[in-house]
């Protein structure tokens, strides 16, 4: 089955670059998504790539797909503490089912 | 339209007591999804609708858990005879295609004592 993958724990300076790391299996996953979690709250949507790309800049966003590795990365430039939050990555399943699999995701921590 | 709502926000119930969940989509969002979240996990897929057809179930949703959306909009999520294990957040999404991705409501906390 899918699997993917995410270090648990991330800590970062203010105003530093975060750099969250994913590595998933399914090599005909069509979209990667990068989705943020604050405490309590439902899942937000940050960015997605389509597999075809290597790159994709959104303001303080950039995300870097290596499909030969199955690597997916998220940059947050000049990092916040309103940053501080869960990043889960995610895949679509080759099936073409229509539910996303996620990573555990990485608690990343920003520290003043 | 405020986004994807969903009720109750928080639940607390005793073993082998049904629960029902309800969840409100973005109202041109054809299709609606429900995922389950324990603690230190990623959500985990339960079930989709498009439109009123519940089109996929996870192997994780099982006979004591039963998804409705009768008319094509809201929809809810009911437990019966719960369990302990049952204790997680249980998320709804929506979209219209898929491809862009969902928009999750904030959830509803199941906890079974």
């Amino acid at each position: 089955g899918e699997d993917v993958e995410q270090s648990l724990f991330l800590s970062v300076r203010e105003g530093d670059s975060s750099v969250i790391n994913c590595t998933y299996t399914d090599s005909s996953s069509t979209y990667l998504y990068w989705y943020k979690q604050e405490p309590g709250a439902g899942l937000q949507l940050l960015t997605y790539i389509f597999s075809n790309m290597d790159m994709k800049q959104d303001q303080r966003l950039t995300v870097l797909l290596n499909k030969k590795d199955k690597h997916l990365s998220l940059r947050i430039a000049d990092t916040q503490t309103g940053d501080s939050a869960i990043y889960f990555c995610a895949e679509t399943p080759p099936t073409g089912a229509n539910n996303l699999f996620f990573g555990t995701g990485t608690r990343l921590t920003v520290i003043p | 339209d405020t986004g994807v709502s969903q009720n109750p926000r928080h639940k607390i119930t005793k073993r082998g007591q049904n629960v029902t969940f309800r969840c409100d989509p973005i109202s041109e969002h054809n299709r609606l999804y429900w995922y389950r979240q324990t603690l230190g996990q990623g959500p985990e897929f339960l079930t989709y609708f498009q439109n009123e057809a519940q089109l996929e179930k996870s192997r994780l949703l099982s006979d004591r858990f039963s998804a409705e959306r009768p008319k094509g909009s809201f929809s809810t999520l009911e437990i019966q005879r719960t369990e302990q294990g049952d204790s997680a957040m249980y998320l709804c999404a929506s979209s219209l295609s898929g491809a862009e991705g969902y928009t999750f409501g904030s959830g509803t906390r199941l906890t079974v004592v």
